[in-house]
């Protein structure tokens, strides 16, 4: 069974740019969520998606949304960029959200910089 | 949500048992324990979770103290591969979320 896959591995971008990322989840999940990794604040939750809702976001400004597709995939827009935004974005997609008993299964990331 | 606390770092010989410990002193009852680890250039990965009694899998035992206000993840023999950041997260049963909150985790280094 494949991963959960995001594309593309590596960005480079200008302030004020906008850029997309795309998660490709494990084949049967059906929940995606999103998180923002750096060195000064470690991992973050920004948001998650079940069945194309959103259900939760995190403390994220409005510059960052996301949607989910009927098949699951999952992108996330970050606008008008800012040289605080570089960091790792990690997708993690898992089987459902209740219970709290499905494990995530995280891709690789995509590592986005910015000029 | 309730909050975790582990140890910035610790060291292993290869080859040798690794304990490594979380406190979670404000833990709910319906507050499941799962632990992740995150090797370098690499996305989190699961690891193990519990709520009440010890758990064994593939990669590692997990112990839960009686209180259930710590928690100690044993890797039986740590190998090279084992060295990564291992974070401890409480997770709500009750709640239909897969927001994890992590914290800043144990690097565990192994040496040779």
């Amino acid at each position: 069974k494949a991963g959960v896959t995001q594309t593309p591995r590596y960005l480079i971008k200008t302030r004020g740019q906008q850029v997309t990322l795309s998660c490709s989840p494990i084949s049967g999940h059906r929940s995606v969520s999103w998180y923002q990794q750096t060195p000064g604040q470690g991992l973050q939750f920004l948001f998650e998606y079940f069945s194309e809702t959103q259900r939760n976001k995190g403390n994220f400004p409005g510059r960052f949304s996301g949607r989910q597709f009927s098949n699951s995939r999952s992108e996330m827009n970050v606008s008008t960029l800012e040289l605080g935004d570089s960091a790792l974005y990690l997708c993690a997609s898992s089987l459902a959200t209740t219970g709290s008993n499905s494990p995530l299964h995280f891709g690789n990331g995509t590592r986005l910089t910015v000029t | 949500d309730a909050k975790t606390t582990q140890p910035n770092s610790m060291e292993s010989n290869e080859e040798e048992p690794v304990h490594l410990p979380c406190n979670h002193s404000t833990i709910s009852g319906t507050d499941y324990i799962h632990w992740y680890r995150q090797l370098p250039s690499q996305g989190p990965e699961y690891v193990i979770h519990g709520l009440t009694s010890n758990v064994n899998n593939r990669m590692a035992s997990l112990a839960i103290a009686e209180d259930r206000k710590s928690s100690t993840l044993i890797l039986h023999r740590a190998t090279l591969r084992d060295a990564a950041v291992y974070y401890c997260i409480l997770r709500d049963y009750g709640g239909a979320t897969n927001k994890l909150i992590f914290g800043t985790g144990t690097l565990l280094a192994v040496q040779p």
